[in-house]
């Protein structure tokens, strides 16, 4: 079993809908990244948590430290947002587990 | 800013030739990482350097070496390329070791033959 998950893998969507994706891990950690990978390839860096919510436009990352999950909510859903979305859990010796990552397409 | 700038974007090499990829930021950053992507499986780490002076093996060491050359350059260097060495690679830099964003580069796809 892989130390961080992340359902579902694939997931499809049409414009406008809100979408949530997830993330579970089975270690401590002292914080989780959200990461966002474009069709081309390069990979940018959404949302680093420790605790509670953190907003940036229309896309919304939680975590609950206690039950070791975290969620990647976007709302009102593009095409734009059609990436492959990736977590990560830091842990306190700074190495960090990566997520398979989840295929979200948003159709028009 | 440029950013993280890696170099090449796509190689192929041989079985047992031998090559260099580079990755250069411009952000001032303290830590650096070489990570590959293949498909099914995270990005895993190869090999790190958390501040100028210092590298460190990561999950998936073997076959790779590197050098950070100074605050801004960090090399992967594979010295006799195997097919299992097929990937994307990716250079990424963050200001600390830990608890701070990753920025990386753009990635470079290597296929051996």
């Amino acid at each position: 079993k892989n130390e961080v998950e992340q359902s579902p893998q694939n997931l499809t969507a049409q414009e406008g809908e809100f979408i949530t994706i997830n993330c579970s891990y089975s270690v401590g950690i002292s914080a989780l990244h959200w990461l966002q990978q474009h069709p081309g390839g390069g990979i940018v860096s959404l949302f680093m948590l420790s605790s509670g919510k953190k907003k940036h436009g229309r896309l919304i990352a939680t975590i609950n430290i206690q039950e070791k999950h975290s969620s990647l909510h976007i709302t009102a859903s593009h095409p734009r947002d059609s990436a492959v979305y990736i977590c990560a859990g830091e842990t306190s010796g700074s190495r960090l587990t990566f997520g398979e990552g989840t295929q979200l397409t948003v159709n028009p | 800013n440029a950013g993280v700038t890696q170099t090449p974007k796509f190689q192929v090499l041989k079985t047992g030739q031998s090559m260099t990829l580079q990755c250069a930021q411009d952000m001032n950053h303290n830590s650096m990482y070489w990570y590959r992507q293949d498909p099914g499986m995270g990005l895993r780490l190869i090999y790190y350097s958390a501040s100028e002076g210092t590298t460190d093996k990561g999950e998936v060491p073997n076959g790779y070496n590197v050098s950070r050359l100074n605050k801004r350059e960090f090399s992967l260097r594979l010295e006799s390329a195997a097919p299992s060495q097929t990937s994307v690679y990716f250079c990424a830099s963050r200001y600390r070791q830990g608890n701070s964003p990753l920025h990386f580069g753009n990635g470079t796809r290597l296929t051996v033959t």
